[in-house]
Parts: C-alpha cells; structure tokens; sequence
C-alpha cells in the first residue's frame, strides 16, 4: 500500500500569504495525485487531479505541481475562505487510493 | 445538476446490521465509479472501496475487505455500503463520492453530504 505523508501538519499564515503544502508518496505514483480542501463540518471539495488540473469552478490561486513521489500544493494570496484541512490522494495503478493525513491551514 | 445524496443519520448498538445509501442524480449514473471514504471523528479521510454501477464491479481496500460491503443499483441511481455486524469503531462519517474520469483509478469530483454513523451501547 501507498503512504502518502504531508507536512506540515498545521500552518498558520496571513491572508495575502503565498502558501505551499507538500506531500510525498512512498513510491512513485506518476502524477496521479489529487488535492481535496476540507472546510469544518462539510464534504470534501477537488481542487486539482492529475497534480496540476484545475478542478471545475476552482479559483486560479490554488495551484498544484510534481510527479513522481514530491508534490505541492501552493495557495497565493490567501484568503481568510481557505481555512480548512487540505488532503493530498494518490490513484496510481491499484486500491486502496490512499489519502495523507491532511494539512490544517489556520488562518493568522 | 450533478449531485450525490447520503443517507441520514443512524445510531446503532453493536452487533447490528446497517445499508446506507447514496443516491446520485444530474448524469448518467451507471456511468461513472463511485467510491464510499471513511472519516472517524476528528480524524482523516480513508479510502475504503469503489463500486462501478453498471456492471457492479468493486475493488476494496485490504483494511476494509470482509468487513463491509457496496452495492448498487442503477434502476434507482444508488449505491450502498452495508454492515453485518457493527462494531463501536465504526463510529465515522460516511462518504460517497463519484470518480471523476470513469477509470476507477481517479479523484473524486462530487461528493454526499455524509452520513453520520454512530455505534453505542
């Protein structure tokens, strides 16, 4: 089974800050990696699949990047919205599709 | 518009049995993966199995095979996820969510609300 870690753990920021969460995969899983915002008491939302799409209706300040094992996810100009606990998940080749065990982004 | 629909609340006492349900509307159901996450309180979220609805093929994780089971079924645009015998640790939030690119191997672009499963004695 694929591990997928990321770090930090919490990250507190300022709105206006440029953010960049990583997460790292056990073994290579190409770029089939997906990134989930978590806001508190509601369903997960795609942000970006294959590492660097854009999911539908997700604002152009939340980019992703990487392949192979290293990835981030970058906020720019944060906004006081984007509290919430980020997910990275991997789908590479066969289940289970593992999650990290998410970043929680408190806002300063 | 494309949505998913879980299943409301249940408690429950150990050794009871549970089906959940999702229900999915706005797209051609039959057509797209939908997968069930587990989320335990305060914690992270858990892949758990996939279920293709128009053939019913599944894949599971190895941490959840043997302990539940999905399903569906097409005619009424619905998947399930089912115990036979709950345990107190399968106290957790829920999830349905449809794969995105019909591959099975893929994120999940639409998710359910959730439904909150309790086991107490």
């Amino acid at each position: 089974e694929i591990v997928m870690t990321q770090s930090p753990a919490t990250l507190s920021v300022s709105p206006g800050e440029r953010v960049t969460l990583s997460c790292r995969a056990s073994q290579s899983v190409s770029s089939n990696i997906a990134w989930y915002q978590q806001k508190p008491g509601q369903a997960p939302r795609l942000l970006i699949y294959g590492a660097s799409t854009r999911a539908t209706a997700i604002p152009a300040r939340f980019s992703g990047s990487g392949s192979g094992t290293e990835f981030t996810l970058t906020i720019n100009s944060l906004q006081s919205e984007d509290l919430a606990v980020y997910y990275c998940q991997q789908y590479n080749n066969r289940p289970p599709y593992s999650f990290g065990q998410g970043t929680k982004l408190e806002i300063k | 518009e494309v949505q998913l629909v879980n299943s409301g609340a249940e408690v429950k006492k150990p050794g009871e049995s549970l089906k959940i349900s999702c229900k999915g509307s706005g797209y051609s159901f039959a057509d797209y993966w939908i997968g069930w996450v587990r989320q335990m309180p305060g914690k992270g979220l858990e892949w758990m199995a996939i279920i293709y609805p128009a053939n019913s093929n599944t894949r599971y994780s190895p941490s959840f095979q043997g302990q539940v089971t999905i399903s569906a079924d097409k005619s009424i645009n619905t998947a399930f996820l089912q115990w036979s015998s709950l345990k107190a640790s399968d106290t957790a939030m829920y999830y349905c969510a449809r794969g995105l690119e019909r591959r099975g191997d893929e994120a999940f672009d639409i998710w359910g609300q959730g439904t909150m499963v309790t086991v107490s004695s």
